[in-house]
């Protein structure tokens, strides 16, 4: 089972500020495979990222992904109000499909 | 638009089963796949398997034997049902489009609200 630890547990930013989250994979991943989402309280999760880089339907620019291998990360260029949630990557390469922990992002 | 809407909430007791249905629109029944997740209180997404519009699957180990996915490619409808069910499968359960129809490794882009399932005595 690919293992994903994401970083860190909290990340607490005001808005207008950057925000950068970390995904690390426990084995190699092709970046084909590797997603995140977004998960707001009592909602179900949204996808914002898919293939590590490639922004779902109708995601705003302020959100990309990055990475290759074991290390992937998703920045939010300038955080607005709506964009405080929990943030989970998925591994979608070999069953089972993994999440991370998640990443909440707080305001501070 | 792409809609996914879930059974209602559930109470079972320890040992029994329940079946969650996921009702779809607006696409292609037949053009994707459908992945359920589950969420237990508080906690993280946990990937439960995958089933083809023609009725391939792939479970995860963890609930192998236990859980049975099935569609009904007519009307559109997913199946999501667990067996022998422990106080440890309590969670909201998710239904959600998988962008591949042969394939369960594609990205899930779209999410039916949650269905409830609490086990106690």
């Amino acid at each position: 089972e690919i293992v994903l630890t994401q970083s860190p547990g909290t990340l607490s930013l005001s808005p207008g500020e950057r925000a950068t989250l970390s995904c690390r994979a426990s084995q190699s991943i092709s970046s084909l495979y590797l997603g995140w989402l977004q998960q707001k309280p009592g909602q179900a999760p949204r996808l914002l990222i898919y293939g590590a880089s490639s922004r779902a339907t109708g995601i705003p620019d302020r959100f990309s992904g990055s990475g290759s291998g074991t290390d992937f990360t998703l920045t939010i260029s300038r955080l607005e109000a709506e964009d405080f949630a929990v943030y989970y990557c998925q591994q979608y390469l070999t069953s089972p499909h993994t999440f991370g922990q998640g990443t909440k992002v707080e305001i501070k | 638009q792409v809609q996914l809407v879930q059974s209602g909430a559930e109470v079972k007791k320890p040992g029994a089963s329940v079946r969650v249905s996921c009702k779809t629109s607006g696409y292609s029944f037949s053009s994707y796949g459908i992945s359920w997740v589950r969420q237990a209180p508080g906690q993280g997404l946990e990937w439960m398997g995958w089933i083809s519009p023609y009725g391939n699957t792939k479970y995860a180990q963890n609930v192998q034997g236990r859980v049975t996915l099935t569609t009904d490619t007519s009307a559109r409808i997913a199946y999501m049902e667990l067996r022998s069910l422990t106080s440890d499968d309590t969670a909201v359960y998710f239904c959600a489009r998988a962008y591949s129809a042969t394939s369960p490794s594609d990205r899930l882009d779209s999410w039916g609200q949650g269905t409830l399932v609490t086990v106690s005595s």
